[in-house]
């Protein structure tokens, strides 16, 4: 069971490149997110989705794209990559909605623009 | 605006002392989680508490959530460097969105 699978692990981008960070999850979860990862401001939410075909932004959406195609997949996309981008990124599902259960969370991608 | 704010940042022990950190916050959350999360790895859920007043003991880890639900607390007897990691506290407001804390990096020493 891979649980939550993020690619690439590391990535290094140019200001005005974009791409895509895939998320996976085999354990057929209806909810799942994308958080960055800043040194002293814990995980924030960037969008997340609650089942196929619905997404929704979080506290900080701009510059990120998602779709939810599938229940399996879950990819975030950086339009025109900024070094204010430079983070680490996780994704993370859970079986339901909130509050209280548990979430499942990826290994997490480095992201660097310079 | 961090609506959880856990104190405190860095913390620096040896092996066998008592720790304790603290989440808290202005607004009432319907549940709040602690989070483990160490180097190159995401997050790992260590307790889910619901109710106020609420205490939790996970081996030697004591958690308790706040009589008004506003905040919470992790106390570590005999820490050991196997505790060595980043601690989250995360509010849920009964809304589909997890709030996370600032976190508080702990470092054990043999």
């Amino acid at each position: 069971n891979a649980g939550v699978t993020q690619t690439p692990k590391f990535q290094v981008l140019k200001t005005g490149q974009s791409m895509t960070l895939q998320c996976a999850q085999d354990m057929n979860h209806e909810y799942m997110s994308w958080y960055r990862q800043d040194p002293g401001m814990g995980l924030r939410l960037i969008h997340y989705s609650v089942g196929a075909g619905i997404t929704d932004q979080g506290e900080v959406p701009n510059g990120y794209n998602v779709s939810r195609s599938t229940t399996e997949d879950f990819p975030l996309r950086l339009l025109s990559a900024a070094p204010s981008q430079t983070s680490v990124y996780f994704c993370a599902s859970t079986r339901q909605r909130l509050p209280g259960y548990e979430q499942y969370f990826g290994p997490g991608t480095r992201l660097t623009v310079t | 605006t961090q609506l959880l704010e856990q104190s405190p940042q860095f913390l620096s022990i040896q092996e066998g002392e008592n720790l304790t950190v603290y989440c808290n916050s202005s607004s009432v959350f319907s549940s709040l989680q602690w989070y483990r999360q160490e180097p190159g790895e995401g997050p790992v859920l260590l307790v889910t508490v619901v109710t106020g007043g609420e205490v939790k003991k996970l081996k030697r880890l004591t958690f308790q959530f706040g009589d008004a639900r506003k905040d919470s607390s992790l106390h570590i007897t005999a820490a050991q460097p196997g505790d060595t990691g980043l601690y989250l506290c995360a509010g849920a407001r009964n809304t589909d969105k997890l709030i996370f804390g600032t976190g508080t990096r702990l470092q054990v020493f043999p």
